[in-house]
């Protein structure tokens, strides 16, 4: 099966500009997860769909972030008006609903976005 | 407090030695599993091995097991017979609670290095 998909693969913006991260699920998984590094830190939560509904947003830093999940399918984030400290990499994972553990907590990732402001 | 630590960022290890990453969480949730990723220089992340709180055997995959010690709070990464390829970036994760709170928490990483 196709793993999970993220577009672009890097991004280089200026601060202010609006950027659009993108990510395709594995298909079939309804668990659509959210998460960025900054540089030298680790990896933090964002938010965590369920299809289309936001189960958990609350690693979300502030409101210039917006993310969406079209029909349970793909989903955006959207950073505006991008800063200097949203620059790192972003992380989409998926995974399923249901099962034996450890299958229904393991979260596949996607090779992650490069976001750079400047 | 940090959830998860990882106090290793660095390690260099012999090709064939077997190599122990270090892991410790914090944690009051009695359900939790814990997570191994492994990040090489391409970027994705590969899981590699689980630990569930209740479980009472440690966790193995292939060359990779997880020295799960519950009283201690510690659920270290051993890699035996480590090979050039293990070079990566690993990171210990954790989730807390029962099904339906899902989001994994992170320590730093430990870059490993396997020299020929």
């Amino acid at each position: 099966e196709a793993g999970v998909t993220q577009f672009p693969s890097h991004s280089v913006i200026e601060k202010g500009q609006t950027v659009t991260l993108r990510c395709d699920p594995i298909s079939g998984h309804d668990n659509l997860y959210w998460y960025r590094r900054v540089m030298g830190k680790e990896i933090k939560f964002l938010l965590h769909f369920v299809k289309e509904s936001k189960q958990d947003e609350s690693g979300m830093p502030n409101n210039r972030f917006l993310a969406e999940r079209t029909g349970g399918t793909y989903s955006t984030l959207k950073v505006q008006p991008a800063e200097l400290e949203d620059s790192g990499v972003y992380f989409c994972a998926s995974s399923r609903r249901g099962g034996r553990e450890p299958k229904r907590y393991e979260q596949f990732f996607g090779p992650g976005t490069r976001l750079t402001v400047l | 407090a940090q959830k998860i630590t990882q106090t290793q960022p660095g390690m260099f290890v012999q090709e064939k030695e077997a190599v122990t990453l270090d892991c410790t969480y914090d944690t009051s949730d009695p359900s939790y599993g814990l997570f191994w990723y492994k990040q090489p220089s391409s970027g994705e992340m590969i899981f590699l091995i689980y630990q569930g709180s209740y479980d009472q055997q440690n966790a193995t995959e292939g060359r990779y097991s997880l020295n799960f010690q519950k009283a201690r709070k510690s659920a270290n990464l051993v890699i035996s017979a480590s090979q050039l390829g293990d070079s990566a970036m690993y990171f210990c994760a954790m989730r807390e609670g029962d099904f339906g709170n899902e989001k994994l928490t992170f320590g730093t990483g430990t870059r490993l290095t396997i020299i020929p």
